[in-house]
């Protein structure tokens, strides 16, 4: 089965500078991997998602993500970070049982920029 | 575009009563799912559905918790009896596809915050 670790529960920031989350999975063949955003009060967001096409994954606001097989890493990264930004981020991966998508979440991590 | 709307966005009752769970999903989608956060945990799975048609319920906790999409638009999610332990954030999604791929995206709803007391 499909699993996810997110290594950090909480990550603290100042504005301005580099943003790191990191992920790692489990897949028993080549994954589908997902950033989501939730930022208070709103919904999930996708920030950007990974379908084999090329290892480095460019999302939505300055975010990027790399996919690295030998680690089995999906890290999200970010070279600035904006008060904007703080908000919980879930690392994502999709298995199909039975022929149907399905999503297994991280259990999040909580980014707080500071001034 | 509307997006993926759910209906209340909060709701507080007693242990024991029923609550009930709308989700509209984005127009054209044939695939809605159910998601829960309870307090701590990860976002889980509940299940999926095909247009009107149940693919994957795997994920459901219970016979306490009844699903339903009539006529392949929108699903209600209703609880009864509701427990203390069913207190979390429940989220909707769809995807437009067939549901079969990988890579698809899902478009996720805000999400109600049910409290159990």
């Amino acid at each position: 089965a499909q699993s996810v670790t997110q290594l950090d529960s909480h990550v603290s920031v100042s504005e301005g500078t580099p943003v790191l989350l990191r992920c790692n999975y489990s897949s028993s063949y080549s994954p589908s991997l997902f950033w989501y955003v939730q930022h208070p009060n709103k919904g999930l967001q996708l920030l950007l998602k990974y379908t084999s096409a090329a290892t480095l994954v460019k999302g939505i606001n300055g975010f990027e993500a790399e996919f690295k097989k030998s680690e089995t890493s999906f890290h999200l990264t970010k070279p600035s970070a904006h008060m904007s930004d703080a908000a919980e981020y879930f690392c994502v991966v999709s298995e199909i049982p039975g022929g149907y998508n399905k999503l297994i979440f991280g259990a999040g991590t909580r980014l707080a920029v500071h001034p | 575009e509307a997006g993926v709307t759910q209906f209340p966005s909060h709701s507080v009752i007693e242990k024991g009563q029923t609550v009930t769970l709308r989700c509209d999903p984005i127009s054209g989608h044939d695939n809605l799912y159910w998601y829960r956060r309870v307090m701590g945990k990860e976002i889980k799975f509940l299940l999926h559905f095909v247009k009107e048609s149940k693919q994957d319920e795997s994920g459901m906790p219970n016979n306490r918790f009844l699903a339903e999409r009539t006529g392949g638009t929108y699903s209600t999610l209703k609880v009864q009896p509701a427990e203390l332990e069913d207190s979390g954030v429940y989220f909707c999604a769809s995807s437009p596809g067939t549901g079969a791929s990988l890579w698809e995206t899902q478009y996720f709803g805000p999400g109600t915050r049910l409290l159990v007391l």
